[in-house]
């Protein structure tokens, strides 16, 4: 399964709400995850099972979706989101997307 | 808790091989199979494969049969990845991981002549 992430690049202000979208090449049966990647870090979950938040992740993240379309939402921006977000499959092997890199406007 | 520590940083040349420890603590090693994931400079993340840590069984994604090898040295409660024949494009960050929220903190490779 191909995992296709948009935008690549996203500018946002803080206290925005930003929408980040991932789409699969097959249904993914909910099996979606979502990870936060700040530079020179490992990967962190926010999001797993498509809308299950992951212990400790701020209720500012949100995550939705069926099928082949998901999306990882963020209510009010924060200067700390800015970082790379990836999705991530695991119904049929496993699969990231090529990320979404956020800035702050 | 729950801690994957990675080895250090790798300078190597093209032809060498690499081998990468990832050393688990905090819970049983061998209830839990060993993940690995490659990412290349300012790109994404890329899944290799993993390792059945009870029975010492490798499963290799596609892009990474050949020259990479998993293995374990569970009385150390380490896994192993190991790169043959280094190649420019080998050039990255390996993570391993247990589960979707436990990761080590990744151990970078140059491959540079």
């Amino acid at each position: 399964i191909q995992l296709t992430q948009s935008p690549s690049l996203l500018s946002a202000s803080v206290g925005d709400r930003v929408t980040l979208s991932c789409k699969g090449s097959q249904n993914i049966n909910n099996y979606l995850a979502w990870y936060q990647q700040k530079l020179g870090e490992a990967p962190k979950l926010l999001i797993y099972n498509t809308n299950s938040l992951q212990t400790g992740i701020p209720s500012r993240f949100s995550g939705s979706g069926s099928g082949t379309d998901y999306t990882l939402t963020i209510s009010s921006l924060q200067p700390e989101d800015v970082a790379t977000y990836f999705c991530y499959q695991y119904n049929n092997g496993y699969t990231f997307g090529s990320g979404t890199k956020l800035e702050i406007k | 808790q729950i801690q994957l520590v990675q080895s250090g940083p790798e300078l190597k040349k093209p032809g060498e091989s690499v081998k990468i420890s990832c050393k688990a603590s905090g819970y049983t090693f061998t209830n839990y199979g060993m993940y690995w994931v490659k990412q290349a400079p300012g790109q994404g993340l890329q899944y290799m494969g993993w390792i059945n840590t009870e029975t010492g069984k490798p499963t290799y994604a596609d892009d990474f049969k050949g020259r990479f090898v998993f293995f374990l040295e569970t009385s150390a409660s380490t896994a192993y990845l190991q790169i043959n024949n280094l190649k420019n494009e080998d050039m990255a960050t390996y993570f391993c991981a247990i589960t979707m929220d436990a990761w080590g903190q990744g151990a970078s490779v140059t491959v540079s002549s």
